[in-house]
């Protein structure tokens, strides 16, 4: 089956590009037919979509991240990549990567990781 | 961009019991496309149903859903231990996706 899994450091520095990694088995990126997603939850609160990209290099972001966000593709290495730049506390959280039917929730997640923005 | 409520915040029940959950949007959701997921403590979070009423795949039928434009409820029929833990509706018709702040489930 799908699965997804994160990978990156777990500790960034303030004003520093947050880096993640989402690395794919079971299903390849490159066959189409699903977007490749970002969400973020924030220590004790709830879910916030970040973007999304296709096979293609199309990319979709949340408009209250979209300055600081890039979401990119290696379909050679079945992986997705997030790039958050200018980092503050406010973007500590758990980060997912998840993958999207193009008319269709979030199915399956990745096991989340603990990004923490601190000096 | 589309805001859900959800209500309540916690629901405090027994096992055996039945749970209602509700999520309203703040402006009608395209095609019915709403999802409803269940987060165990520590865990990411799992789909239990999409476009309103359709359980995913693997998920018993104690969980269903129902509702359509901006009223949508969830509902487990008998809550089982391991069901306790938090539900979260997100929409997915209008970008960008949202969700709600969820409900927690927990044991009385």
């Amino acid at each position: 089956q799908v699965q997804l899994q994160e990978s990156g450091p777990g500790l960034v520095k303030p004003s520093q590009t947050l880096s993640l990694t989402c690395t794919v088995s079971g299903d390849s990126i490159s066959s189409g037919g699903y977007y490749w997603s970002w969400i973020r939850q924030h220590p004790g609160k709830g879910l916030e979509w970040i973007g999304y990209i296709y096979y293609s290099g199309s990319t979709y972001y949340n408009p209250s991240l979209k300055s600081r966000v890039t979401i990119s593709v290696d379909t050679s290495k079945n992986q997705f990549s997030l790039k958050l730049n200018s980092v503050t506390a406010a973007d500590t959280a758990v980060y997912y990567c998840a993958r999207e039917g193009l008319v269709a929730p979030f199915d399956p997640w990745g096991q989340g990781t603990l990004v923490t923005v601190s000096s | 961009e589309i805001v859900l409520t959800q209500s309540p915040g916690t629901l405090s029940l027994s096992p055996g019991e039945g749970a209602t959950l509700s999520c309203r949007a703040s402006q009608s959701v395209t095609s019915n496309n709403l999802a409803w997921y269940q987060q165990r403590p520590g865990q990411a979070p799992r789909l239990l149903i999409y476009g309103a009423s359709s359980r995913a795949t693997g998920i018993p039928d104690r969980f269903s859903g129902r509702g359509s434009g901006t009223d949508f409820t969830f509902t487990i029929s008998r809550l089982e231990p391991e069901d306790f833990a938090v539900y979260y509706c997100q929409q997915y018709g209008s970008s960008p996706w949202t969700f709600g702040q969820g409900t927690k489930v927990d044991i009385k």
